[in-house]
């Protein structure tokens, strides 16, 4: 099926550690996008892309990286794991950068300890 | 900057009644908007979207919202809620200059009962 997916789906880390939340989607979308959601605090722009090669800052990016060396793939990187980094984290794209919308993956639930 | 108010954190109706969930938007120029539905431990589903035009929306699952620009408000609506509607409700808004950065309101979750 088309779509965002995500991987894991679940993980636990351990402060100090690092890891790599993948993000793959199969429409051909040129934008991509990396949200976190917090209760009380909707979804917050982490990281984005507008094509492959190109990625910018949102509105909550440190502590993570990112990287979009083709269409496809989107991961976002956490460099050393963090409690406050405890979220959901979602991936998104689209296809044109106003009017379509996003489809959303099914989210990395992160825990960390 | 541009954001979004969503002012009911929680809304409960019965099966069958009608339902309007608020959204009020802050944004300089026309804005797109947005209205995204999050059942639990899913992702969000686009329900439908304004950019231009008729600002009477209609989108998926019988929802509609209309846009007000005086009253800075996208508020959704459905007529008769099913209990399978009980999900969170997000409002967006995204910008027409460059890249949509897209704002996210806080959220309404909503319940349905009997």
């Amino acid at each position: 099926n088309a779509g965002v997916t995500q991987t894991p789906k679940f993980q636990v880390l351990k402060t100090g550690q690092s890891m790599t939340l993948q993000c793959a989607q199969d429409m051909n979308h040129e934008y991509m996008s990396w949200y976190r959601q917090d209760p009380g605090m909707g979804l917050r722009l982490i990281h984005y892309s507008v094509g492959a090669g190109i990625t910018d800052q949102g509105e909550v990016p440190n502590g993570y990286n990112v990287s979009r060396s083709t269409t496809e793939d989107f991961p976002l990187r956490l460099l050393s794991a963090a409690p406050s980094q405890t979220s959901v984290y979602f991936c998104a794209s689209s296809y044109s950068d106003r009017e379509d919308g996003y489809t959303f993956g099914s989210g990395t639930r992160l825990t960390v300890v | 900057a541009q954001s979004v108010t969503q002012p009911d954190i929680h809304i409960t109706v019965s099966e069958g009644a009608s339902l309007e969930l608020r959204c009020n938007y802050s944004y300089g120029a026309t804005p797109y908007l947005f209205w995204y539905v999050q059942s639990p431990g899913q992702g969000l589903q686009l329900l439908l979207k304004y950019f231009s035009g008729d600002t009477l929306v209609q989108g998926i699952k019988g929802f509609e919202a209309e846009f007000k620009r005086s009253q800075s408000s996208f508020n959704l609506r459905k007529p008769s809620v099913h209990w399978s509607d009980a999900a969170e409700y997000f409002c967006a808004v995204g910008g027409s200059w460059g890249y949509q950065k897209v704002t996210f309101g806080t959220g309404t979750k909503l319940q349905v009962i009997p």
